[in-house]
């Protein structure tokens, strides 16, 4: 079974409308760290947000939103009117402490796509 | 920029011939992590070093994929006897090491391998 599970293997939208882009993970572990990276059609993956297991605080930048709940194991992400420059790969990443070293697990990664 | 760097941008190479990539990681930056990433897919994790050392060369898929890293800085992943399903863009990060803390990784533009 997949640590990380970006079910949603691409999303096709409209300009300014509202996208949620799902993860769902596993672990063990009590301690644990979840990312979402952006990979735009350039192909740099650029860092988005990091929240650790004990902060369920959902977050919002701007137009992003993160909701985070461990009850049913999911850190979603979602953008408010959506605008053709958000059109990327999205992914979501897991480390865990048991691993020792952080080194994060990456779901396959969601590709949407914004059009105008 | 201060970002990573990685070089080759692109690589053209004949099958069975050896390779050589290399990542400039940002100054400071203890850890540093390569990957893999295929067509539509994830990130495959290949091998993290600390410092010049590497705790986990678990990704790695052979052993014609070999890594090094000098001076705690720049890293050097070798692949040698090069095969078609090397083909892949091939990924470096790196990150600070904080006790206890995963981390955010910063990507390089990565090195896109064409075996043919």
């Amino acid at each position: 079974a997949q640590k990380v599970t970006q079910a949603q293997t691409e999303i096709s939208v409209v300009e300014k409308e509202d996208v949620t882009l799902d993860c769902v993970y596993e672990t063990r572990d009590t301690t644990y760290y979840l990312f979402w990276y952006k990979q735009p059609p350039s192909g740099e993956l650029v860092f988005l947000i990091r929240r650790n297991s004990f902060d369920e605080q959902n977050e919002i930048s701007g137009r992003y939103s993160w909701n985070f709940q461990k009850s049913t194991s999911s850190f979603n992400f979602t953008i408010t009117a959506s605008q053709v420059v958000d059109s990327a790969v999205y992914f979501c990443a897991l480390s865990e402490t048991l691993r020792g070293s952080y080194i994060p697990t990456f779901g396959r990664g969601t590709s949407l796509i914004v059009h105008p | 920029g201060a970002g990573v760097s990685q070089s080759p941008s692109n690589k053209v190479t004949e099958k069975g011939k050896d390779v050589e990539l290399r990542c400039d990681p940002i100054s400071g930056h203890t850890a540093l992590y390569w990957y893999r990433q295929s067509l539509g897919q994830g990130l495959e994790f290949l091998i993290y070093f600390q410092g010049n050392s590497a705790p986990d060369k678990s990704g790695l898929p052979s052993d014609r994929f070999s890594a090094e890293r000098t001076g705690g800085s720049v890293s050097t992943l070798t692949i040698q006897r090069t095969q078609q399903e090397d083909s892949a863009v091939y990924l470096c990060a790196s990150s600070l090491v904080t006790g206890g803390r995963a981390q955010p990784q910063h990507f390089g533009d990565g090195t896109r391998l064409s075996i043919l």
